[in-house]
């Protein structure tokens, strides 16, 4: 157990729908990511939140936003659904950890979201 | 664009002996590589990192090598063991970007034999 929790765990939905996606970070970590992971696909890097605050981006589409709360949970929102959005949505959250004068981070995972788009 | 390649999709290897993931990087700017496990079902676990000070880390039966010069690095187990069975993907950060984003390959399937 990662200490990193995702809800829902199954989400079946149909083409043009919204859905939201639920994750709370381990205790103390105040960056969280968001991944996808399409068929046959390694992990695309979506969207990072530290602290409330949007920190990078990455290959996530106008159709999808994030959001991370003072509580810093995070809520992956997916709208205007396409076939093609089916996957696993991972949330992953990190602490810096200091090493040699430079932080460098470990992300833990959350165990997925997966999205079914009808 | 690719830039954390894991080329074989599969390996497969019996009870005892070592296992050898491999994995190629195109971006000069990565400076922190990590393994993780994947089983189905499930998030990926953390298994071992290393920084580009580095040539070497080992955790146990697991152990890391990094050749900068080759952009290349490989995650080494021994011995190999049933449980080992799962998808293993390597990922890299960039300097400078210590709150970073992962860049992930696509993953290697390793099954481990009785």
């Amino acid at each position: 157990d990662s200490g990193v929790t995702q809800t829902p765990k199954h989400l079946i939905t149909a083409t043009g729908q919204r859905v939201t996606l639920r994750c709370s970070p381990r205790s103390g970590d105040l960056s969280v990511y968001w991944y996808q992971q399409s068929l046959d696909q390694g992990l695309q890097f979506l969207i990072q939140y530290y602290n409330g605050e949007e920190r990078a981006k990455g290959n996530i589409l106008e159709r999808f936003s994030a959001q991370q709360f003072p509580d810093l949970h995070s809520e992956l929102n997916l709208s205007s659904l396409e076939l093609g959005d089916s996957a696993l949505y991972f949330c992953a959250s990190s602490a810096p950890r200091q090493g040699g004068g430079r932080a460098y981070n470990e992300q833990f995972f959350g165990p997925g979201t997966r999205l079914t788009v009808l | 664009d690719q830039q954390v390649k894991q080329n074989s999709p599969s390996l497969s290897v019996q009870e005892g002996r070592i296992s050898i993931l491999n994995c190629d990087y195109t971006n000069s700017m990565f400076d922190y590589f990590l393994w993780y496990k994947k089983y189905p079902a499930e998030g990926p676990t953390f298994l071992i990192s290393i920084s580009s000070i580095k040539d070497k880390n080992e955790d146990g039966r697991f152990t890391v090598f990094l050749n900068k010069s080759a952009k290349h690095l490989s995650l080494h187990i021994v011995p190999s063991q049933p449980g080992d069975s799962a998808v293993y993907f390597c990922a890299a950060s960039e300097d400078g970007t210590s709150y970073g984003k992962l860049t992930f390959g696509q993953g290697t399937i390793l099954t481990v034999h009785p």
